[in-house]
């Protein structure tokens, strides 16, 4: 079964700073998704990656899928308040697009 | 463009009573996905359906579990005879039933917490 790790599991930023989330599949993925929770609630759709080297970019976020689509890293910019939560990467191992596998997540916080 | 609804928010059901879970999709999306989050732990893919259909149940408990999403009206998880151990925030996701990059991209409810006393 596809297993997701991601690092660091929590990350506290001064507000301004730059950072950097990794997600590593043990597998080849189809599709690597970001999402972020805020505690209690439920998930925002970040960004969806399918194409190996792919980048995309939203705001000040931007996510990478490597070439062999097996680790992708999300990069905030500039951090804010607003982008504290949980960051959870998820796969797509069988490129239906259809049963994600989760990694466990990367709690940050931004101090002011 | 409502998101993906999901009712009750909170439930509070004791042990042996049954549990019924409410999601309705996005506008336009007929594909609809649960997965549940259990304490301390991960988020775990349950069941993928399509109207009147279910797809894939892999991630179904074997006894007590079932879902639903008929051709009209909302998506149903519904939990028979609940533990403690059923006590999780669950989720419903939809996807667009357009093809293209679009379809494969999964948005989440709310969530629904589940309490089992």
């Amino acid at each position: 079964s596809q297993e997701l790790e991601q690092s660091p599991q929590s990350l506290i930023v001064q507000e301004g700073k730059n950072l950097t989330i990794n997600c590593t599949s043990s597998k080849t993925l189809y599709g690597l998704y970001w999402y972020k929770q805020k505690y209690g609630e439920g998930l925002i759709f970040l960004m969806m990656l399918q194409k190996g080297g792919e980048e995309k970019s939203h705001e000040k976020i931007t996510a990478k899928l490597d070439e062999k689509k097996q680790q992708s890293s999300l990069h905030i910019t500039a951090s804010q308040p607003s982008h504290a939560g949980i960051y959870l990467c998820g796969a797509d191992g069988t490129g239906g697009g259809n049963k994600l596998t989760f990694g466990t997540g990367t709690q940050l916080k931004v101090e002011l | 463009n409502a998101g993906v609804m999901q009712n009750p928010r909170h439930l509070v059901r004791r042990r042996g009573q049954e549990a019924r879970l409410r999601c309705s999709p996005m506008k336009g999306h007929s594909h609809v996905y649960w997965y549940r989050q259990l304490p301390e732990e991960g988020l775990k893919f349950m069941v993928y359906l399509q109207k009147e259909n279910i797809i894939d149940e892999s991630g179904m408990p074997k006894e007590r579990f079932s879902a639903e999403f008929p051709k009209e009206g909302p998506s149903i998880l519904r939990i028979q005879q609940v533990v403690r151990g059923d006590s999780a925030a669950y989720f419903c996701a939809s996807s667009p039933t357009s093809g293209g990059e679009s379809s494969y991209e999964q948005y989440f409810g709310p969530g629904t917490r589940l309490t089992v006393t």
